[in-house]
């Protein structure tokens, strides 16, 4: 069964911090991993990563992949209040139309 | 802009009752997702649907059952609603020619089964 594990659950940080959110996965087949803001109910796309060692970077927040020790990393530098959401992680594998999702994790920036 | 609506953001049911919540998309994609979130369990596919009148399966399907009669249109209906159904319905579609795997979700409905 696949498994998309993300830690930690919460975090608390004051604006301005920098932040490092982790996603570990057990996949077959794997194909990408995407990374998904949900600030109060739609969750909203950020990166979908396919390849190891290759950051993707938008703003103040970026992304890697590291396939062989099965984990991304989302960095947010310079937080701020508007960063505050769960910030989900997810898999899809080849010959599947699903995404396999970690249960998130809840980031509250205080001002 | 990609718009996926679902058409109501709170339901308030009762026990047995059938329930029905709308999805559509404006952007013609193929497939078409309900999941459910719940704290602690992340989202869960319940069904999916990558044509008009296909379906398939997810993870937690027991209990719903799905529609999809034309393309930008995919409802979930449970046929008795329980307690154990309240949730935080998601909507989401996507369009294979993209690889399939960029999901865009609509706003959500709170369903709460008393």
């Amino acid at each position: 069964e696949d498994k998309v594990v993300q830690s930690p659950l919460s975090l608390v940080v004051h604006e301005g911090d920098t932040v490092t959110l982790n996603c570990s996965y057990e996949v077959t087949n794997f194909r990408s991993l995407l990374w998904y803001k949900q600030e109060k109910k739609a969750p909203t796309f950020l990166f979908m990563l396919t390849s190891s060692g290759i950051e993707k970077k938008s703003g103040r927040l970026s992304s890697i992949l590291d396939k062989k020790e099965l984990f991304s990393i989302l960095n947010i530098t310079a937080t701020q209040t508007g960063d505050s959401a769960v910030y989900l992680c997810a898999t899809a594998n080849f010959g599947n139309e699903k995404l396999t999702f970690g249960t998130g994790t809840r980031l509250t920036i205080i001002p | 802009d990609v718009k996926v609506t679902q058409s109501s953001r709170y339901l308030v049911k009762r026990t047995g009752e059938k329930v029905f919540l709308e999805c559509v998309q404006d952007m013609d994609h193929e497939n078409m997702f309900w999941y459910r979130q719940d704290p602690g369990l992340g989202l869960r596919l319940i069904y999916f649907s990558y044509d008009v009148k296909m379906k398939e399966k997810g993870d937690i399907p027991e209990g719903y059952s799905v529609s999809r009669e034309k393309k930008e249109r995919f409802s979930l209906i449970l046929e008795s609603a329980s307690t154990n159904q309240t949730s935080m319905y998601l909507c989401a579609s996507t369009s294979l020619r993209g690889g399939g795997e960029k999901l865009f979700f609509g706003s959500g409905t709170q369903l709460s089964v008393l």
